[in-house]
């Protein structure tokens, strides 16, 4: 089993809509967790961190669920700019190697 | 000014020639990564430098080396190359090994081995 494993997608919306991404991590000792935001032919970027408490930062609401091992993004009221691959990251403890999941691809369609 | 700047950006080679990709942040960061994103968009990481120090090296083949000349530059040589090894190859840094949840990436350089 992957470290972390995500929905490949991909995930076609209009704009407007609310969509969700899940993300499970096989590793219990994991201890952080962010999204990472890939657009085409570019670099990863930070997009959020995720906090076991839930955390909101705009459009963008992550949700981290220690007990069932997943991490959760949603993304309401998408816009074409949205579009792009998010890639769920997780960290294990003082480790500072970071495991990428292999992403879920978005489009948002006018 | 470019964070993390990688060159080349594209490289199309060979099997069997040694190539070399360059990388250097400004951003006063003690840790770089190399990461490579193969064809599948799986990105995983190579080697990670703090300091100029080899702290991670994953399973790669020995004909990759990385070499920190200082900490703001983190290069990587590849011998023999190989098909399998064309793949999309980005530098990363970070500002503490111990807290690198935020790392800055190149633009990457797309490494094309005929």
């Amino acid at each position: 089993r992957k470290e972390v494993e995500q929905d490949p997608g991909p995930f076609n919306v209009p704009e407007g809509a609310t969509v969700a991404f899940n993300c499970t991590y096989s590793n219990s000792a994991s201890q952080s967790f962010f999204w990472y935001r890939q657009d085409c032919r570019k670099e990863p970027k930070l997009l959020m961190s995720v906090y076991s408490s839930g955390n909101e930062d705009g459009r963008f609401t992550a949700q981290l669920n220690r007990a069932s091992q997943y991490i959760s993004l949603l993304i309401r009221d998408s816009k074409l700019s949205d579009s792009a691959t998010y890639l769920c990251v997780m960290q294990r403890g003082s480790n500072y190697k970071l495991t990428f999941g292999k992403g879920t691809l978005l489009t948002v369609n006018p | 000014d470019t964070a993390v700047s990688q060159t080349p950006k594209y490289l199309v080679t060979q099997m069997g020639n040694d190539k070399s990709i360059k990388c250097e942040q400004n951003l006063g960061h003690d840790t770089m990564y190399w990461y490579k994103q193969d064809s599948k968009k799986f990105l995983k990481i190579m080697f990670s430098y703090n300091n100029k120090e080899l702290i991670i090296n994953e399973t790669v083949p020995n004909r990759f080396s990385p070499k920190s000349p200082d900490k703001a530059h983190l290069n990587l040589h590849i011998n023999s190359l190989e098909l399998g090894d064309s793949a999309v190859y980005f530098c990363a840094s970070s500002q503490d090994f111990v807290d690198s949840y935020e790392q800055y990436f190149g633009p990457g350089t797309r490494l094309t081995v005929t």
